[in-house]
């Protein structure tokens, strides 16, 4: 399995601003996704990101408000742009090993 | 349409007997199931897996059954532990061909009273 870290692991922002989070893992690994949590409700996957590639975006989820890096194969980072309340969240980070795939700590995000 | 579905948002269980959370799925493609497992303030944990090809697996305490013709699956976990409670999610995913991306049910919240 992977070790994962996620940095912040909680932040309270304010409406109209942005929050990068970043992601890290132990080892190299070729594809990351991007999770949201909403209170109550299921892992929804919002992008995969492959290094050296643009980030593969789910319906629902577009570019401009979830702009994604990853510049290399251990580490990767989800800005959540122009904040409302709406985005808050846990956003969980995560990478596949075989079959099985293995997930951060979480960022817990609460808009105000 | 939710693919994976925990009908249950809740169980509550004695120490010592035996939880069953059950797990529905509607998507005949998913060929490969998992249950993870949620503290508050943690991210997901991976329990245990199962393949469309076995109908059981077992790790320890947990065991996993899938019904492919009713296309269910239960994680059972005996005995269980105080240290068991959380919540408990499914999820599903089709690895032929190139692998899809995983489906999760909404979890279920277990409590193992002492």
């Amino acid at each position: 399995s992977a070790v994962i870290s996620q940095k912040p692991s909680r932040d309270i922002c304010q409406r109209g601003t942005s929050l990068t989070i970043q992601c890290q893992v132990d080892s190299q690994v070729t594809m990351m996704f991007w999770y949201r949590q909403q209170p109550g409700q299921s892992l929804t996957l919002i992008a995969t990101a492959n290094q050296g590639s643009e980030a593969t975006y789910e319906s629902g989820f577009v570019i401009d408000k979830f702009p994604i890096s990853r510049p290399n194969l251990t580490f990767s980072t989800l800005t959540v742009s122009n904040m409302s309340p709406e985005d808050s969240s846990i956003y969980l980070c995560s990478v596949r090993s075989s079959y099985e795939q293995y997930f951060g700590p979480g960022t817990r995000l609460t808009v105000t | 349409d939710q693919q994976v579905k925990q009908n249950s948002p809740s169980l509550s269980v004695q120490e010592g007997r035996i939880s069953i959370l059950n797990c529905d799925y509607t998507n005949s493609m998913f060929d490969y199931f998992l249950w993870y497992k949620k503290y508050p303030a943690e991210g997901p944990t991976f329990l245990i897996s199962i393949s469309s090809i076995k109908d059981k697996n077992e790790d320890g305490r947990f065991t996993v059954f899938l019904n492919k013709s009713a296309k269910h699956l239960s994680l059972h976990i005996v005995p269980s532990q105080p240290g068991d409670s959380a919540v408990y999610f499914c999820a599903a995913v089709s690895v032929r061909g190139s692998q899809g991306n995983l489906i999760f049910g909404k979890g279920t919240k277990l409590s193992v009273k002492p």
